[in-house]
């Protein structure tokens, strides 16, 4: 079963304009990560924020985690054509990582 | 570094055969996991080891499924008697050490059962 949700399913956007995407789990967790994976291709790893941390940035990435909510955020600014993906997020906790459904951002040129 | 590799990239059988897929993960990295994914999902865990030892299989894996990691190095994963609804991306991610760490994912291998 998968723990992550994603929210929007899906995003479309302007070059340039800021992107979010949340993410709510179920469980309590140790960290965790958001991927992007590019159609057909495999994930690659973004950003991962412990239990312990509130918000992390790296480049034009910003993550926010809420335990008490369950929640994160990812935030991406100033957009580009290049990050048209889906982004899922992935929570480590007691087993190895479980992934939600994922937000399919789409940014326009 | 050259990164996991997965091979084949693509696969078509026919229901009723049995599949091997490969994975070569980055060298220093002691675990290896394995993941399904369907369309518009997200990966879905099957198994990991950390070196040979296979530590934790999903619900996911039927016992037509089998992983291996013999010598703590490459893996492979095999379906018997394969069906439809095995059709999947079957992806294998390594990393280093323990969990906290990020996975590195290979390209996948993309089975379809006819």
């Amino acid at each position: 079963s998968q723990q992550g949700e994603e929210d929007p399913q899906a995003l479309s956007i302007q070059e340039g304009e800021n992107a979010t995407m949340n993410c709510s789990y179920k469980t309590s967790i140790n960290n965790l990560q958001w991927y992007r994976q590019n159609s057909g291709r495999g994930l690659v790893h973004l950003i991962l924020i412990r239990s312990n941390e509130r918000e992390k940035h790296s480049g034009r990435l910003r993550v926010t985690l809420d335990t008490s909510k369950k929640s994160s955020s990812l935030l991406i600014t100033a957009s580009r054509a290049a990050d048209t993906a889906s982004y899922f997020c992935a929570t480590e906790g007691n087993t190895p990582l479980v992934f939600g459904k994922g937000t399919r951002l789409s940014v326009i040129a | 570094d050259t990164g996991v590799s997965q091979d084949p990239r693509h696969k078509i059988t026919k229901r009723g055969q049995n599949v091997t897929f490969r994975c070569d993960p980055i060298s220093e990295h002691n675990r290896l996991y394995w993941y399904r994914q369907t369309l518009g999902q997200g990966p879905e865990f099957l198994t990991y080891f950390q070196n040979e030892a296979q530590l934790e299989k999903s619900r996911l894996l039927s016992d037509r499924f089998s992983a291996e990691r013999p010598k703590g190095s490459f893996s492979t994963l095999e379906i018997q008697r394969t069906e439809q609804g095995d059709s999947a991306m079957y992806l294998c991610a390594s990393s280093f050490s323990s969990g906290g760490d990020e996975q590195y994912f290979g390209p996948g291998t993309r089975l379809t059962v006819t």
